[in-house]
């Protein structure tokens, strides 16, 4: 693989599900995001993590948690999905937090809750 | 609050030049960003600035002014390709992105 892999594509849940959803990256960058994009709203930021074992509270972190256990891998976890959470999710990484180190996104979930 | 500002959509002609501007509050800058993103796909890099000035990348160019909390992208050339979404971000004091809602551009033949 090459970049950032995202799983599922997309999904339905039913209200109250627990969800996982995945996230890998092979390019061995030190910070992962985990954003979601509403229609009419910018991306925002629900949790990060500048590098492996550390985590972070972005601007919507309510309902949602992750783990960073190690480089790679950066799963976001719905403990009890809800309507409001339908969403497009993208996860991204980039080298670093600071300098001209852009984010490199995933292909996105797509993620409905009924 | 932290505040981006972008045209909701803007629409111009193949072979055109087409300015899309951000404008900007927030706490603390350590850089503004500009991504493409086409329609059910993710953002890609375009341009990154952290200093005044124009920094030019082929038919593309991103200008910033800190000192008005404002910047511009310039396409020049256009292609029916470059319809897509145009977003703005800023890396806050706490190093994290601030998105604007983007800007969609429709290039007509």
């Amino acid at each position: 693989i090459a970049g950032i892999t995202q799983a599922p594509t997309s999904q339905i849940l039913a209200a109250g599900r627990r969800m996982t959803l995945r996230c890998t990256q092979d390019m061995r960058h030190n910070a992962m995001y985990w954003y979601r994009q509403d229609l009419g709203l910018g991306l925002r930021l629900i949790h990060y993590s500048n590098t492996a074992g550390t985590t972070g509270k972005g601007e919507v972190p309510d309902g949602y948690s992750v783990s960073r256990a190690n480089t790679d891998d950066f799963p976001l976890t719905l403990a009890s999905a809800v309507p409001s959470q339908t969403s497009v999710y993208f996860c991204a990484s980039s080298d670093s937090v600071a300098g001209v180190n852009e984010q490199f996104f995933g292909p996105g979930t797509r993620l409905t809750v009924l | 609050g932290q505040n981006i500002d972008q045209p909701t959509e803007m629409t111009a002609t193949e072979g055109a030049i087409v300015q899309i501007n951000c404008t900007y509050q927030t706490s603390g800058f350590n850089g503004l960003f500009w991504y493409q993103q086409h329609a059910g796909e993710a953002p890609t890099f375009l341009s990154y600035n952290v200093l005044d000035g124009l920094e030019e990348k082929g038919r593309f160019s991103s200008f910033l002014s800190r000192s008005k909390g404002y910047s511009y992208l310039l396409l020049k050339e256009l292609q029916m390709k470059d319809s897509a979404s145009y977003l703005c971000a800023v890396r806050d004091s706490n190093y994290q992105l601030i998105w604007g809602a983007g800007t969609k551009l429709i290039i007509k033949p």
